[in-house]
């Protein structure tokens, strides 16, 4: 069964920082593209960064209000997936979901707000 | 800021069919595969069509999605209660580098 939990959301100041995880099993975690998306309150989905795998290159992509600010990472050995969330603003609150585009995690909600 | 547009809302009563339209680019739908996502309340996205119109296991038959230029399509026939619940499009968008997600559609059966 492949499941995804995300984790490190929470309460923070705008101008902070935080670091979500996202523990991955029941998949090849190593061969996969892994995303970060996330869901405003009442709001639709927004996509927010993809690493590939390592064998492609583990080239990354960010959506264009988070470039220069939020970084993704992967650690294989551990089948996790990172978001480093620095510079944060209120408009970034939201809960934010791990996912392989078929499978997601259930997400962790981060509020931006002083 | 979604650059796939999607209606606010659609409906139909039990069994009816209702159909869901997602309208792009050449840059986004018109080069590349659509995938449609199903969020019940309360709950992640879950993948109920990919490439264009493929369905994962254990998603019925009753779901068909289709493509042509820039717009795609997800259609529900019989539709059932359980039905109830918000519907994004999303494709690779070539001149973003990125992924794109429709505004959403949200179902009810009346």
């Amino acid at each position: 069964e492949v499941l995804m939990v995300e984790s490190g959301g929470g309460l923070i100041k705008p101008g902070g920082s935080l670091r979500l995880s996202c523990a991955a099993s029941g998949f090849t975690f190593s061969k996969a593209w892994m995303n970060w998306v996330r869901q405003a309150p009442g709001k639709g989905l927004e996509w927010v960064g993809r690493i590939k795998s390592k064998t492609d290159g583990e080239t990354i992509d960010y959506a264009a209000p988070v470039k220069g600010r939020f970084t993704i990472s992967r650690d294989d050995s551990k089948n996790t997936l990172y978001l480093q969330m620095n510079s944060l603003k209120t408009e970034d609150t939201a809960v934010y979901y791990c996912t392989t585009k078929v499978d997601w995690g259930q997400g962790t909600l981060v509020t931006v707000s002083s | 800021q979604s650059v796939l547009t999607q209606p606010p809302s659609a409906s139909g009563t039990p069994g009816q069919r209702v159909t869901i339209s997602c309208s792009g680019s050449n840059s986004n739908i018109g080069g590349n595969y659509v995938h449609w996502y199903q969020q019940l309340p309360g709950t992640a996205p879950k993948l109920l069509i990919y490439r264009n119109n493929q369905r994962p296991s254990g998603v019925p038959d009753r779901f068909s999605g289709s493509k042509s230029g820039t717009s795609a399509s997800l259609a529900i026939s019989g539709l059932r209660s359980e039905d109830e619940a918000d519907y994004y499009c999303a494709a690779w968008d070539d001149s973003l580098s990125g992924q794109v997600f429709g505004t959403g559609t949200k179902v009810t059966v009346l």
